[in-house]
């Protein structure tokens, strides 16, 4: 069973467009909300984190949206650039359970020029 | 500040032998973490350690085992190796600390079973 749903699958935006990325979760036990950026052949760096207290949560161009009563919760990147074509995984823990995190499937975006 | 390493980089193996992985966790952190990468998939969580103690196990059956060490680097052990086991090996680190749950991953081994 997949604890945390993502999408879309991939996606294809212009440079200078605004990037989305979805996932939905059922765990309410869920209390932190990591997203990745992965470039092939490397391993996941942590882009942007958010903790159900708040509803939103801006860095520079990424600006995360929460919405605790929907269990969603997505990724914006602002101004998309060439350099930000990779794939994006969302995540999600249960912080008094340990540290697992359940990944979504992933998103590969591709920002055309 | 060190970073996540693990090694080797690249591992090509035969079914049925055993592989060990390797990683060092970033400097100040107790906890490490494996998870598998399927081509084209999120990574799956294989188990943790904390400490030098199992602190938590995915869905993985008992001949993927792991250890960590008193400097706290760990090792992930597969035996019998499948088909199915090829794929992307990550390890990552965290403090333990509650309420501080970032994790912080490795580059990745990637092993190719034959």
């Amino acid at each position: 069973q997949q604890q945390v749903k993502q999408s879309p699958q991939s996606l294809i935006v212009q440079k200078g467009g605004i990037s989305i990325i979805n996932c939905a979760y059922e765990n309410t036990a869920f209390d932190y909300f990591p997203w990745y950026q992965q470039f092939p052949g490397k391993g996941p760096a942590l882009l942007i984190a958010i903790r159900p207290d708040v509803s939103e949560k801006k860095e520079g161009r990424f600006t995360i949206s929460f919405n605790k009563s929907a269990k969603q919760f997505s990724l914006h990147i602002m101004d998309s650039q060439p350099g930000d074509s990779a794939t994006y995984f969302c995540a999600a823990s249960d912080s008094n359970t340990g540290n697992q995190f359940y990944f979504g499937t992933g998103t590969s975006l591709t920002v055309i020029p | 500040e060190t970073g996540v390493t693990q090694s080797p980089t690249h591992l090509i193996k035969t079914r049925g032998q055993q592989v060990t992985l390797r990683c060092s966790s970033q400097s100040g952190h107790n906890t490490v973490s494996w998870y598998q990468q399927a081509l084209g998939q999120g990574p799956q969580f294989i188990f943790q350690y904390y400490r030098e103690e199992e602190n938590g196990r995915g869905n993985f059956p008992p001949r993927f085992s792991g250890l960590q060490f008193p400097n706290y680097s760990s090792e992930l052990n597969v035996n019998a190796l499948e088909l199915d086991d090829s794929a992307l090996y990550l390890c990552a680190s965290s403090s333990g600390t509650p309420g501080t749950d970032t994790q912080y991953f490795g580059p990745g081994t990637r092993l190719t079973v034959l």
